[in-house]
């Protein structure tokens, strides 16, 4: 069954540091997310990506974040300065664009980011 | 955004029947109802969806009610691994390019 990978599994940097959180999305799909969830919290849509623009995004995705899809397969999260408070597990997720599909969204397994 | 209420938690007996309940009575007409799970230490996994029709699949079913305000996931022979939180969320299309609002779910405890 195919699979979202994300990498790495787990990324400790320190407060102010950039950090770039990798996804390679299902090879057919179209639509891409993030969405990260705080421990203990719940699931938060980040922002969605089709056609090299962002779709929407929350009011969490501000000026520190971006997104790319620089070469047709991978999907990035960039955290510009990254804080304490964005400490959390952030999962990519990729869906197709057919009507009437079956098959939902699939989400990656996740990075858990620490800053410390 | 319509919303779902679901409770906190459940048990199941391994091998029994599990039904998750999901009241959401401000559901407009072209709301898709959808079901994920999300495993400990998980991403969450798409379950199931529909819009007015029961479903099923290899996973489970789902039952819709005829006003569409509730639903049921039906997990017909609950195992250990079934253990998960279970979110059902309703979004307006049953395809890419809308964003899922999660709620806090039903934490699905399986008893060995």
């Amino acid at each position: 069954e195919p699979e979202v990978t994300q990498t790495p599994s787990h990324q400790v940097t320190q407060m102010g540091q950039e950090v770039i959180l990798r996804c390679v999305p299902i090879s057919n799909h179209l639509y891409f997310y993030w969405y990260r969830q705080i421990l203990g919290q719940k699931v938060e849509f980040l922002v969605s990506f089709y056609n090299n623009e962002i779709s929407e995004k929350s009011e969490i995705f501000d000026d520190q974040f971006s997104v790319e899809r620089p070469d047709g397969s991978n999907f990035t999260l960039k955290i510009r300065s990254t804080k304490l408070e964005d400490s959390a597990m952030y999962f990519c997720a990729s869906s197709e664009a057919v009507t009437g599909n079956n098959y939902g969204y699939t989400f990656g397994s996740g990075t858990r980011l620490t800053v410390v | 955004d319509a919303k779902t209420t679901q409770p906190n938690s459940m048990e199941s007996n391994e091998e029994e029947p599990v039904h998750l309940p999901c009241n959401h009575s401000t559901i407009s007409g072209t709301d898709y109802i959808h079901w994920y799970r999300q495993l400990p230490s998980q991403g969450p996994e798409y379950v199931i969806h529909g819009l007015t029709s029961n479903v099923n699949n290899r996973m489970a079913s789902l039952a819709i009610a005829e006003d569409r305000k509730s639903s049921t996931l039906i997990l017909h022979r609950a195992t250990l691994r079934d253990a998960a939180v279970y979110y059902c969320i309703l979004s307006r299309t049953n395809f890419g390019n809308e964003k899922l609002t999660f709620g806090t779910g039903t934490r699905l405890t399986i008893i060995p």
